[in-house]
């Protein structure tokens, strides 16, 4: 159990429709990862906040939109839904400082299904 | 923007048989390496890193890797596997507390 902790675990919903994944980081971490893993795209890397704070951007689409809580937890929205985005969206946390030498931690993940 | 390289698509290997796989990544600068492992079905669990120092690391489940700075490359290695490392091994650079970039992921399977 790496403590970062994601939910839902699966959603299944149609196109045209609107989902919110959330994410709580490890306990003290400030940065939040966001990452789609899907067949023909591989491991993509979408955003991430820092202490509440957009850091870096990625391939995340301009349907994509995400936030970072005053308690650290992230959201990921993702609108207007396509069958294209059914993928698994994993949210990662790290220290955001050097003294843990930047290791990222991932959560199980959101498997999400758009029929 | 850099980018990483995993030759091997799918391994098959049988118990007890020696395993490398092979990463490559471009960018000139520091980077910060990573092997991740993903079960089937779970989550990706962190094998092992480098930073810095000794180019030669041990990870966990007795995997280690070997950073050679000339070559770009930071090649995963087991001695011996086991039936229970089938799983996907993904290599990852990162730089400072930036995003990882993964390549595309080799699928090891491990027969009996």
């Amino acid at each position: 159990d790496s403590g970062v902790t994601q939910t839902p675990k699966h959603l299944i919903t149609a196109t045209g429709q609107r989902v919110t994944l959330r994410c709580s980081p490890r306990s003290g971490d400030l940065s939040v990862y966001w990452y789609q893993q899907s067949l023909d795209q591989g491991l993509q890397f979408l955003i991430q906040y820092y202490n509440g704070e957009e850091r870096a951007k990625g391939n995340i689409l301009e349907r994509f939109s995400a936030q970072q809580f005053p308690d650290l937890h992230s959201e990921l929205n993702l609108s207007s839904l396509e069958l294209g985005d059914s993928a698994l969206y994993f949210c990662a946390s790290s220290s955001g400082t050097s003294e843990e030498g930047y290791e990222q931690y991932f959560g199980p993940g959101t498997r999400l299904t758009v029929t | 923007a850099q980018s990483v390289s995993q030759h091997n698509h799918h391994v098959i290997l049988s118990e007890a048989a020696s395993l490398e796989l092979g990463c490559n990544y471009s960018y000139g600068g520091t980077v910060n390496l990573f092997w991740y492992v993903q079960y089937p079905g779970q989550h990706l669990q962190l094998l092992l890193k480098y930073f810095s120092g000794d180019p030669l690391v041990k990870g966990i489940k007795g995997f280690e890797a070997e950073f050679i700075k000339s070559k770009f490359s930071f090649n995963l290695r087991k001695p011996s596997v086991q039936w229970s490392d089938t799983a996907e091994y993904f290599c990852a650079v990162g730089y400072t507390t930036s995003k990882l970039t993964f390549g595309t992921g080799t699928r090891l399977q491990v027969t009996l």
